[in-house]
């Protein structure tokens, strides 16, 4: 079966500082990769997701993420971050029957 | 377009009583998935329904877990008796998709059941 693994459980940034967020897949066909978003009290929103084609991809409130094949990685990226993006982040990966399976998160907090 | 609805959105029970949650999918949704995530840790699956039969429930404790998608619509899970350990937030999620393949899963807000 898949499984993801976020290292870190907890980042804090500046405002206006990148962001990075790390996940590692494991999987033994090809990985279906999505980013999810959690703020407190709600469910989970979509950032984005990869399915094939072009391994860097764009998704809502200015993140992206790679998908390196041979590091089995899908880090997340923005490159400014704004004190609303402070939420808890879920990397998952699903499998061809729609299996998903989603790692513990990382926890975001943005300083002033 | 609605969301993913659920209700109640919080419920607190002496452990050993039993408790529903309901989950209304998003119009149209052809697959529902029950999820429980305890605190600190990611959305574990429980149960996965295609219109209103299982896919997948492989992961649900069936001794006092139980549930349901009656008419393929919405769905409601059943802890009886409950324990501590299911103190958690349970969460709903629909996906359009009609085949076994990947898709995008919406989500609700999900109901904070704590047991004491």
């Amino acid at each position: 079966a898949q499984s993801v693994t976020q290292p870190d459980i907890h980042i804090t940034v500046s405002e206006g500082a990148s962001l990075e967020l790390r996940c590692n897949y494991s999987y033994g066909a090809t990985p279906y990769l999505f980013w999810y978003v959690q703020s407190p009290g709600q469910g989970l929103q979509l950032l984005l997701k990869y399915f094939s084609g072009d391994t860097l991809v764009q998704g809502i409130k200015g993140f992206e993420a790679e998908f390196k094949r041979s590091q089995s990685s899908f880090n997340l990226r923005k490159p400014s971050v704004h004190w609303s993006d402070a939420a808890e982040y879920f990397c998952a990966v699903g499998a061809s029957n729609n299996d998903m399976r989603f790692g513990a998160g990382t926890r975001l907090t943005v300083k002033p | 377009e609605a969301g993913v609805a659920q209700s109640p959105r919080y419920k607190i029970i002496e452990k050993r009583q039993s408790v529903a949650f309901w989950c209304n999918p998003i119009s149209g949704h052809a697959t529902l998935y029950w999820y429980q995530q305890i605190l600190g840790q990611g959305p574990k699956l429980l149960i996965q329904f295609q219109n209103n039969g299982v896919v997948d429930d492989s992961q649900l404790p069936k001794d006092r877990f139980s549930a349901e998608r009656l008419k393929g619509v919405d769905s409601t899970l059943k802890i009886q008796p409950a324990k501590l350990e299911d103190s958690a937030v349970y969460l709903c999620a629909s996906s359009p998709t009609r085949t076994r393949r990947v898709d995008e899963q919406f989500f609700g807000p999900g109901t904070r059941l704590t047991v004491l």
